[in-house]
């Protein structure tokens, strides 16, 4: 019944460890993100994608890699995981254009 | 670059007193403005979506208005409840790019209602 759902919802790994966060909204949405928050709590977009194509990517380093196998889902796999990686990560997905966008309950990333 | 403030950081209120929760951003080229909130380890919740167009929505207690020309929004909570303790965060819709925009969002008002 969950619209937006994340797994896992809390991740500790290793510095160096390649993770994979996967995300899924039932809301026939065509539009999904990916949001960092970091220590502070503040939030700021990473990625976008319309139709499993990447609309945007906010100066992330390339060892974020998102992945749209369809448009119900977004997934993002990280390589070389480093400690500033830290943070809780959102996916979120909306409408294209000016709708409202739903968020699911974050992945809290812990690197050690 | 779009910013977004809000202000207070942070707000501790008496049980049953109305309050109001401000918003400011820089580019008034919006889609929408939208208000969330996030409890302690949760995600966010969207309380309110105001499009560029209108003036104002309603939701039970809370009323958000939006100035677009200044650059403004208010968020105001009716008779507040120990429940509505949660962090507060107000996010737009950039309206000067394409449709999947992600939103920029201010750091939030962490609200205390004290019962």
């Amino acid at each position: 019944d969950t619209a937006v759902s994340q797994t896992p919802k809390y991740l500790v790994t290793q510095m160096g460890n390649d993770k994979s966060i996967k995300c899924e909204q039932n809301l026939g949405h065509d539009t999904m993100y990916w949001y960092k928050q970091d220590s502070k709590k503040f939030l700021k977009i990473m990625f976008s994608y319309n139709n499993k194509e990447l609309i945007i990517n906010e100066t992330v380093p390339n060892r974020f890699s998102p992945k749209s196998p369809d448009k119900a889902h977004l997934n993002l796999h990280i390589n070389s995981l480093e400690l500033g990686d830290s943070a809780v990560y959102f996916c979120a997905s909306s409408h294209f254009g000016p709708s409202e966008a739903f968020f699911g309950q974050g992945t809290r990333l812990t690197v050690v | 670059k779009q910013e977004v403030t809000q202000i207070p950081a942070a707000l501790s209120v008496p049980e049953g007193e109305n309050l109001v929760l401000n918003c400011s951003f820089t580019d008034s080229a919006i889609y929408n403005l939208q208000w969330f909130r996030q409890d302690p380890g949760k995600g966010l919740t969207s309380l309110l979506l105001i499009q560029s167009s209108q003036r104002e929505q309603t939701s039970g207690r809370l009323n958000a208005s939006l100035d677009k020309s200044s650059g403004r929004s208010t968020l105001y909570i009716a008779a507040s409840q120990p429940g509505d303790s949660a962090t507060y965060l107000c996010a737009v819709r950039p309206g000067s790019g394409g449709g999947a925009d992600g939103l920029t969002f201010g750091k939030g008002t962490h609200l205390i209602i004290q019962p």
